[in-house]
């Protein structure tokens, strides 16, 4: 079965501070990974998108890091700062017009 | 440029009755979907249609049903609503296949009592 997992559900760190999220998926085949950012009461904001043959990707503070050989991404938040208190989604597309496959997000948040 | 809109943003059923959510997109699109949220459960696929007058059953499709109107709107209704169906509603778009991403709506809170 398709799954991605998520750790750590929750997370709290100290404004400033970097943290990094994990996801491990069993998506099989694999297309490419996304990293949503989904604040309290919004719809979920796409990061970052990375294919196989991509090891890293950044968006401003964010970088996002991919193992299609361990099926493991992380997404690594520096110099945190209070508006990055949000749950971080990860989601995996296998191929064609099959949808996406949905981790169950970690909740961040970042407090003074 | 609105993106996903949805509407509406909150409401409230009570058991029985039935309502039709409904979803709008301005980015041509061709592929479209509903998803619901729970907490601690994060976001299932209830229906999607990867284009225009086609319509395929996600993980969740029970008690729902969808109509893909045009390529811009994609609307969810519930037939008879049930308290299980409290949840957060999202309306997503894409290109084919979602190569680029997903936008989605801001979602419509729906408590059913």
């Amino acid at each position: 079965k398709n799954q991605v997992e998520q750790s750590p559900q929750s997370l709290i760190i100290l404004e400033g501070k970097n943290c990094t999220l994990q996801c491990n998926y069993t998506v099989s085949p694999f297309s490419n990974l996304r990293w949503y950012k989904q604040d309290t009461g919004r719809g979920p904001v796409s990061l970052t998108i990375m294919t196989f043959s991509e090891n890293t990707k950044s968006n401003g503070r964010y970088t996002a890091t991919l193992d299609a050989d361990t099926k493991q991404s992380s997404l690594h938040i520096t110099a945190s700062q209070l508006s990055d208190s949000a749950s971080y989604i990860c989601v995996v597309w296998n191929s064609g017009n099959t949808p996406l496959v949905f981790g169950k997000g970690t909740r961040l948040s970042v407090i003074a | 440029n609105a993106g996903v809109t949805q509407t509406p943003k909150f409401q409230v059923l009570k058991t029985g009755q039935s309502m039709t959510l409904q979803c709008a997109q301005d980015m041509n699109h061709n592929s479209m979907y509903w998803y619901r949220q729970d907490p601690g459960m994060g976001l299932r696929l209830i229906y999607y249609s990867a284009s225009e007058g086609t319509t395929d059953k996600g993980e969740v499709p029970n008690g729902y049903n969808v109509s893909r109107l045009n390529k811009r709107e994609f609307s969810l209704r519930l037939e008879s609503a049930a308290p299980s169906q409290t949840s957060v509603y999202f309306c997503a778009s894409s290109d084919t296949g979602g190569t680029h991403g997903y936008t989605f709506g801001s979602g419509t809170r729906l408590t059913v009592v």
